[in-house]
This record gives C-alpha cells, structure tokens and sequence, in this order.
C-alpha cells in the first residue's frame, strides 16, 4: 500500500544530543514537509521540500536542518541548538503537480527530551 | 497573514447529539479548505475539503460548505458516534502549488456513550 512511514514512533533524546527522524514515502510526491505540533496548539510548519536536493525553511526551523537526496526520503534532525524539542512530529507530502491536490501525513512520530 | 480560528474546545457530547465546530479563516486570495482528523496517537488524516466558494466537502457523515461571504467552513455530523472522538483541524491553502497549509488550533471532541 502506498503511504507515508515515519520512525521511529517514539524516541527519547538526552539533552545535547541530536536525533534524526525518518520520513520515507512511496506515493511518488514531489513536494514533503516536516510539521510540529505541540499540546493544545496546531502543526507549524518547520521545513519543506518541492524537489530533490532543495529545501527550505518553514516558520520554525531554527535548531533543525533537513537533506533531501532522494525523493523517497526527507529526514529531519533535531539538532541540540533546538531548546524545546519536546513534541509531536508529522511527516507530510503531496504531489505538486495538478490542481485541488492534497497533503498526506505520516502517523507521526514522539519526541522526548530526557 | 493568513489564518484559521477554530473554536476553542473541548467539546463533550453524547452520542446521537448533533456536532458543530466553527471555523473561520482569514486570507489574501481564495484558499482551499480542509478539515483532518486525528485520532488519539495517530497523524492527521484528510476528512474533507473544498477548492472553491459553495462548495460542500463531505465524508463519513461529516459535512462543510465554504462560504466566501462569511469566510467560514463550519464542520457538521448530524449524529456523531463514540468513534467520533478526536481531535478535528480547520487548514487552509492558498493555490494549488502554495507549499504552505496554514492550521487552526484544534478542536478536542469526546464523544460519550
């Protein structure tokens, strides 16, 4: 089936640490994102990709950093620049071309500074 | 900048109650409109959407018209069941190769038997 696979589903970091977060989609979209999301509050855009080896940055991207070799793929690395990494993380991606296209999510992925 | 509001929940019903949850949106241009659902633990699935004014998304009971004139795209389910229960986001897109889709807040819904 095709679909969006985020991993790990939960992970815990010591402080300092960086930790990368996998994104793998086979549905064949250009364009993928990476969203936080925070209790109470909505997802805020942190990077995003319209095509391989190019990104760039969302609304919070300060103490993340992205690669996009492949197509396929779209990690995310928090790195220990980043003071509150404590949250959920969704993986998205949609196929640019067309119109009235739509974003698809992964089903996420815990992160927990310990 | 563009923007949703949702309501603030969370919202408590009992089964069979009628659900509604206002969403209203600010922007530039003339967005598309979403609503996703997520379910405890999980990522954000698409409920429905609408590409232009009048139009009515709707999926497993669940129901949105966007109207232009009052900049709304309020969610509707006549009956809601105790599967019904998550959390349910207002997102808005400018264009079809906007990158960004801006979010509302959320809205907690907990459906009781």
């Amino acid at each position: 089936d095709g679909g969006i696979t985020q991993s790990p589903k939960y992970l815990f970091r010591k402080e300092g640490q960086n930790v990368t977060l996998s994104c793998e989609q086979n549905l064949n979209h250009d364009a993928m994102y990476w969203y936080r999301q925070d209790p109470g509050q909505g997802l805020r855009l942190i990077y995003y990709s319209q095509i391989v080896n190019d990104f760039q940055k969302g609304d919070i991207a300060e103490g993340y950093s992205v690669s996009r070799e492949k197509k396929e793929s779209f990690p995310l690395t928090v790195t220990s620049a980043q003071k509150n990494p404590t949250a959920f993380y969704l993986c998205a991606s949609r196929n640019s071309r067309g119109t009235g296209n739509t974003i698809y999510f992964g089903e996420g992925s815990w992160l927990t500074v310990v | 900048g563009d923007s949703v509001t949702q309501m603030e929940g969370p919202v408590t019903l009992s089964e069979e109650a009628f659900l509604t949850i206002n969403c209203t949106y600010t922007a530039t241009g003339y967005p598309s409109l979403f609503w996703y659902v997520q379910y405890p633990g999980e990522g954000l699935q698409l409920l429905l959407k609408a590409t232009k004014a009048d139009d009515k998304g709707s999926n497993k009971g669940f129901e949105a018209t966007y109207r232009k004139e009052t900049t709304s795209f309020h969610l509707e389910k006549g009956s809601v069941q105790v599967s019904d229960s998550a959390v349910y986001f207002c997102a808005l897109r400018l264009g079809s190769n906007d990158y960004k889709l801006s979010f509302g807040a959320g809205t907690t819904v907990t459906v009781r038997a």
